[in-house]
């Protein structure tokens, strides 16, 4: 059973903010997404990695960042928080076959 | 012209009936297709995925693929107010990224 976790369920932060979400997943698996999901928009990619060491833009990827520095783990980081990063944040870790499994989902407020 | 469609819905059916959502993608070279399912403030679940043409069931669920007709369907039997969720229709792209659709709104009525 394909288990991704997140660190945080729900996360107040201030603008200007360095903000840190960590998402974990236990069936080796090469790629790991992260998406945002805003009422009306959908989910919306913003960054994603195939292999250790490596990442690629995805649609939004402004005012993000991300890290993997080990299979398992895929970071994301805002700089600099503002409140139009207000958001539900998905990670997602996906197989060979193109199949995407959630986390739990983070729910960032931006004060 | 969007890849992946879906009618927003809300699609409203009674407890027991038959729900039929559906999905239309624009890259004909697509393989793979998938639904998910996600209830309110929570993460998208895969409930289905299915490669090649025809029908596929699981449960109560069924999803039909007509290439020809860049067309992918999921059908609900009997369906449960549990049920009641937002089902997403997701298409691979040649990066193997996956392209979602808006999601259908579906509410079963007891």
């Amino acid at each position: 059973d394909v288990k991704v976790t997140q660190s945080s369920r729900y996360l107040v932060k201030r603008t200007g903010e360095k903000v840190f979400l960590e998402c974990v997943q236990d069936m080796d698996h090469e790629n790991m997404f992260w998406y945002r999901q805003d009422p009306g928009l959908g989910l919306r990619l913003i960054y994603f990695s195939y292999d250790v060491k490596m990442k690629e833009k995805g649609d939004i990827p402004e005012g993000y960042s991300v890290s993997r520095e080990k299979k398992e783990r895929f970071s994301l980081i805002l700089e600099s928080a503002s409140t139009n990063q207000t958001s539900m944040y998905l990670c997602a870790s996906g197989n060979l076959y193109n199949e995407q499994f959630f986390g739990p989902g983070t729910r960032l407020t931006v004060l | 012209q969007k890849e992946v469609e879906q009618n927003s819905g809300p699609l409203s059916v009674p407890e027991g009936a038959i729900a039929s959502l559906n999905c239309t993608y624009s890259d004909r070279v697509s393989q793979s297709f998938f639904w998910y399912r996600q209830y309110s403030g929570k993460s998208p679940e895969l409930i289905m995925s299915i490669y090649s043409n025809g029908d596929k069931e699981d449960g109560r669920f069924t999803a039909q693929l007509n290439k020809a007709s860049q067309y992918v369907s999921l059908l609900i039997r009997d369906s449960q107010p549990s049920d009641s969720a937002t089902y997403l229709c997701a298409v691979p792209n040649q990066g193997g990224k996956l392209i979602f659709g808006q999601g259908t709104e579906l509410s079963v009525k007891p």
